[in-house]
């Protein structure tokens, strides 16, 4: 198994340009995840997607947009950049269990690392 | 608002000595996760703590969760420089067996193991 892939690894854009970060699990997981990460901030979640067809707005939502295109795959799309989407993005997935089934930890992806200029 | 606050942010250690690492946050939770990224890594899960008085330990790592005092704390034994890494502790507002799924990272805590 792979786990959680992403693509790309690394890009530099220009302010006002648009882009999509793939993401995608091999795992069977229903529940998927957006986090930026910034020094000094630990991660931030942006967007969610408990399950198959459903997606929410996490923390910092703002300036971005995704998509649940399936159960493997959850991508995330910056319309128009800015210098403050420079971040390090993470993919996460999980398995969300039922009331009382106790809690899963996240598989992380190995990240994308973003410079808008 | 949910808040986790981390300290210390930096902690340099000698080998062979031990520390502890504090995790503080702000809203009712009973679950409670501990992940190390090495730098220009990804996160790797550590422990998954869901009751209070939960304790789990790995090697030279020990966590444990207090809700009551809403603290959770990752105890290093006879650190080595294989430990050196930055440690997050994540909360899930999921509560009485519901998982929300949505966590809230820490700040980090950097760690280095000195010889």
């Amino acid at each position: 198994n792979a786990g959680v892939t992403q693509t790309p690894k690394f890009q530099v854009l220009k302010t006002g340009q648009s882009m999509t970060l793939q993401c995608a699990q091999d795992m069977n997981h229903n529940s998927m995840y957006w986090y930026r990460q910034d020094p000094g901030m630990g991660l931030r979640l942006i967007y969610y997607s408990a399950s198959e067809g459903t997606t929410d707005k996490g923390e910092v939502p703002n300036g971005y947009n995704v998509s649940r295109l399936n159960k493997r795959e959850f991508s995330l799309r910056l319309e128009s950049a800015a210098p403050s989407q420079t971040s390090v993005y993470f993919c996460a997935s999980n398995i969300k269990r039922a009331q009382g089934q106790g809690g899963e930890t996240q598989y992380f992806g190995p990240g994308t690392r973003l410079l808008v200029l | 608002e949910l808040k986790v606050e981390q300290n210390p942010l930096f902690l340099s250690m000698q080998e062979g000595k031990n520390y502890t690492i504090y995790c503080n946050y702000s809203t009712t939770s009973d679950r409670l996760y501990w992940y190390r990224q090495d730098p220009g890594k990804s996160l790797e899960s550590l422990f998954v703590l869901l009751s209070n008085g939960a304790v789990k330990q790995e090697g030279r790592l020990m966590a444990s969760l207090d809700t009551k005092a809403r603290l959770s704390t990752l105890h290093i034994t006879a650190a080595v420089h294989d430990l050196s890494a930055t440690y997050f502790c994540a909360v899930d507002v999921g509560l009485g067996g519901t998982s929300y799924g949505k966590l809230t990272f820490g700040q980090g805590t950097i760690l280095t193991v000195h010889p």
